[in-house]
């Protein structure tokens, strides 16, 4: 099993551009989300999945959208990066949620940089 | 204020000796906790979990809760230079919540 993998591992975006981070896992996992990591700020959600179809907003949203039409795909799609969406993406997976007994796995991340 | 406050560190500590990780939530609606470290330019893997006041212990891992202060705490013994990362706590407000809330990481270094 590859587990949780992300695609690019890193990207150099200008103002204004648009871009898909890909996500996928092959553990057929019903729970998918999505964080970002900055210095100082910890890990924040910014959308999860609780199956395919299905997807609710995280703590930030902004700016950033996604889909689930398969169990084992969740993309993250940047409308029209901003500097401030500058940072460590990581996508993760687990068995049915967030709460006890439900690991959530970690893919590599994706580091992204808005100039 | 924050929900969940963590020291960022960096902590330094020779190897060997016994490392105390902390963090203190303002939420007392939180009834899990959960410990992931990081290791540099990799994703977190969670360590440990608890769903109650107490210890709960793993190998040389220790976690221990205390929901009255609102205070949970890591404790690694025989601390190794393997044991140098990322530790981040996380906690959520029951067994079957969609989301959880991450503290920020504190930075640990061990000195071989």
């Amino acid at each position: 099993n590859a587990g949780v993998t992300q695609t690019p591992k890193f990207q150099v975006l200008k103002t204004g551009q648009s871009m898909t981070l890909q996500c996928a896992q092959d553990m057929n996992h019903e729970y998918m989300s999505w964080y970002r990591q900055d210095p100082g700020m910890g890990l924040r959600l910014i959308h999860y999945s609780v199956g395919a179809g299905i997807t609710d907003q995280g703590e930030v949203p902004n700016g950033y959208n996604v889909s689930r039409s398969t169990t084992e795909d969740f993309p993250l799609r940047l409308l029209s990066a901003a500097p401030s969406q500058t940072s460590v993406y990581f996508c993760a997976s687990s068995r049915s949620g967030a709460g006890v007994g439900n690991e959530q796995f970690f893919g590599p991340g994706t580091r992204l940089t808005v100039l | 204020q924050k929900e969940v406050e963590q020291d960022p560190g960096p902590l330094s500590v020779p190897e060997g000796a016994i490392v105390s990780l902390n963090c203190t939530y303002s939420n007392s609606a939180f009834q899990y906790f959960m410990w992931y470290r990081q290791y540099s330019r990799k994703g977190p893997e969670l360590l440990m979990y608890t769903y109650s006041s107490g210890n709960k212990e793993d190998g040389r891992f220790t976690a221990q809760v205390d929901k009255s202060s609102k205070y949970i705490s890591l404790f690694i013994r025989d601390s190794q230079p393997s044991d140098s990362a990322t530790y981040l706590c996380a906690m959520g407000k029951d067994s079957s919540a969609s989301k959880i809330i991450f503290g920020s990481g504190t930075r640990l270094s061990i000195r071989p």
